[in-house]
């Protein structure tokens, strides 16, 4: 098992540019997650899919889409990307049950200039 | 809105001594608490969780505590070691729906031998 994994593990844009980045689990969970992590801000969700077919905004949506193209995979595009984007991205998956943990993937840091 | 708050931002503790971290969340609907811990440059992993039916939980060194009337749960560490040095993050999370996890900030915790 891979677990959670994301491509690219890092990426340089310009302002004005667009990207997506990806995110593929083998693990057969429901639930997947899209965070952003900024020094001194901890983990902010900016989109989630509780499972297939569904996704809702977290707490820092702007400027971001989200496609969940089947029960494995969990896309985030930036559309016209903005240097206040720059972070470290990271996908996590869950299976969605009382019982069930997060597992996140090895994380993109992206850079936009 | 949901909020989780997490102190202190930064501990040093000494080798063999023992570290603490509080959090405290709003949401009383909260009922699963993890601890991950995320090494530099590395994903966050899961150390220790808790649910809301259980007021201690140990592993080895690690402790967490629940205190649900106040709506506040503490990371134990005891017997630090070097390797302990990491950021540490708290969340909290709703059984059911959409299985959303709230973040604290992380603590920095430095372990000086």
């Amino acid at each position: 098992n891979a677990g959670v994994t994301q491509t690219p593990k890092f990426q340089v844009l310009k302002t004005g540019q667009s990207m997506t980045l990806q995110c593929a689990q083998d693990m057969n969970h429901n639930s997947m997650y899209w965070y952003r992590q900024d020094p001194g801000m901890g983990l902010r969700l900016i989109y989630y899919s509780a499972s297939e077919g569904t996704t809702d905004k977290g707490e820092v949506p702007n400027g971001y889409n989200v496609s969940r193209l089947n029960k494995r995979e969990f896309s985030l595009r930036l559309e016209s990307a903005a240097p206040s984007q720059t972070s470290v991205y990271f996908c996590a998956s869950g299976q969605g049950s009382d019982n069930s943990e997060q597992y996140f993937g090895p994380g993109t840091r992206l850079t936009v200039t | 809105g949901e909020n989780v708050e997490q102190h202190p931002s930064t501990l040093s503790v000494q080798e063999g001594d023992s570290a603490v971290i509080k959090c405290t969340y709003s949401d009383s609907a909260s009922n699963y608490f993890p601890w991950y811990k995320q090494e530099l440059g590395k994903r966050p992993q899961l150390i220790i969780d808790i649910r809301s039916n259980v007021g201690e939980k140990k592993d080895q060194r690690i402790a967490v505590t629940l205190n649900k009337t106040a709506k506040h749960f503490s990371l134990h560490i005891t017997e630090t070691q070097p390797e302990d040095s990491a950021v540490y993050f708290c969340a909290a999370r709703k059984v059911g729906g959409t299985y959303k996890y709230i973040f604290g900030t992380g603590t920095r915790l430095k372990v000086l031998a």
